[in-house]
């Protein structure tokens, strides 16, 4: 597609339960990242992909976080026992090659009550 | 990693004003991209400007990456210019954001 798509726009789950957040790059990009926004104005990196695979998840909590970009498929984050600090807007861009111009999706809004 | 500095963190203009953004930035700059995050919250990207000047209708930008900063223009704003102003580098494999400035217009 000509955007990145995410879906859903709003999420809600009790504190405890799982989160999965899904993302289709922009046909073309190689790159996938994604973004927590905290807040209000606080972006913090939490993992990127190179095609199916990890680039860099030096953001990643990784005890209950995790994310997968599989062929054919789009990427997904999945938040396990969901914390109610988790609750942030999650934004994933994409980007045609490592270095260059990040698109950014419309953000899914994740409500842990 | 690299440290993002904007300013004013907060401005309030009478439509019709113009006004500067600035960021600074704590390392040498790579690749910076100005964003629009309007009261919905989309992001929407403004500008991609390692360096030099671009103009895109009303806004423009400049980067000095040698002085490790950049500035936003914004002419003749519009209410539809309210929202939060974010500069970002990408630097370390990864976008680092500034804290954003919150613009809004008045009628």
């Amino acid at each position: 597609g000509e955007e990145v798509a995410q879906t859903p726009k709003h999420l809600v789950r009790g504190e405890g339960q799982k989160a999965k957040l899904y993302c289709a790059p922009i046909k073309g990009h190689s790159y996938v990242f994604w973004y927590q926004q905290v807040l209000k104005n606080e972006f913090k990196f939490l993992i990127s992909f190179q095609n199916e695979n990890v680039f860099d998840e030096t953001g990643m909590p990784k005890e209950r976080f995790s994310a997968k970009c599989l062929p054919n498929s789009p990427c997904s984050l999945e938040i396990q026992a969901t914390k109610l600090e988790d609750s942030a807007v999650y934004f994933c861009a994409s980007s045609q090659g490592g270095i260059g111009i990040q698109y950014f999706g419309a953000g899914t809004r994740l409500s842990v009550l | 990693g690299i440290q993002v500095e904007q300013s004013p963190p907060d401005l309030i203009l009478q439509e019709g004003a113009n006004s500067t953004l600035r960021c600074n930035f704590s390392d040498s700059v790579n690749n910076l991209q100005w964003f629009h995050q309007n009261p919905w919250g989309q992001l929407i990207n403004l500008f991609y400007i390692p360096s030099g000047t671009k103009q895109n209708g009303r806004l423009s930008a400049t980067t000095v990456a040698t002085e490790r900063y950049s500035l936003l223009y914004i002419s003749s704003s519009q209410t539809t210019d309210s929202g939060v102003y974010f500069c970002a580098d990408f630097n370390d494999y990864k976008l680092s954001f500034g804290a954003g400035t919150t613009v809004t217009v008045r009628a």
